[in-house]
């Protein structure tokens, strides 16, 4: 079946950049179609979008945090990474990664919250 | 991007219907029949109800049902259950990448 799993550190001083992993099962990255999403859910509020790379690595970035994100993917380790740079106390949220087809996410990741403090 | 916009909250007995909706503009939700719908209860991951604006995902319940008209889309649940209570999120492909609603609390009274 498939899953999901992101991994990353749980606190980050402002300014720092975090890298945030997510590991696959149960599908591979170089799939026809495939892609893998990364979403955000402050506490207490709403899911944004940031990220996705497709199967045959194409990226697209959410407009408002284009300048600070990252993705990639090593589908021989199975897993899609995501760096944000400069991380602000407002960047904390638990950090989803999720499988698309289609530009819909049938399956999500656990979540990892990322709390960014001095 | 702009968020999409849903009410904040809509609420319901048990075995009524009810109608969350979800709108943008011509250049996503009217653009694409690419909405797709999730619920979240507290403190899990979203879960996929409907994709592609009308289409369940197996094992979705049929109370669970989806459309759209122009530039809004909606999400309608039937004979409302306990279980129902949560957080409703639309999404839409937006032509660069996607972008979710602002979410619905969902209360069954």
């Amino acid at each position: 079946q498939i899953t999901l799993k992101e991994s990353g550190p749980t606190l980050v001083k402002p300014t720092q950049t975090v890298t945030l992993t997510c590991r696959v099962s149960g599908f591979s990255l170089s799939t026809n179609g495939v892609s893998v999403g990364w979403i955000r859910q402050p506490p207490g509020k709403a899911l944004e979008w940031l990220a996705f790379i497709y199967w045959n690595d194409d990226k697209r970035y959410s407009p408002s945090l284009k300048s600070r994100l990252t993705i990639s993917k090593d589908t021989s380790k199975n897993q899609v990474v995501l760096t944000m740079t400069n991380m602000d106390p407002v960047d904390t949220a638990t950090y989803y990664c999720a499988h698309s087809r289609g530009y819909s996410y049938g399956y999500w990741g656990q979540g990892t919250l990322v709390t960014v403090s001095s | 991007q702009s968020a999409l916009t849903q009410p904040a909250s809509v609420s319901g007995s048990p075995g009524q219907s009810i109608t969350i909706s979800c709108t943008g503009t011509s250049s996503d939700v009217g653009n694409y029949d690419l909405v797709s719908w999730y619920q979240q209860h507290p403190g899990k991951a979203p879960k996929l109800m409907i994709y592609e604006v009308s289409k369940r995902p197996s094992g979705v319940s049929n109370r669970f049902s989806g459309s759209k008209s122009g530039n809004t889309a909606s999400l309608t649940i039937s004979g409302l259950q306990a279980e129902d209570e949560a957080d409703y999120y639309c999404c839409s492909y937006v032509g660069s990448g996607t972008s979710f609603g602002g979410g619905t609390k969902l209360t069954v009274l």
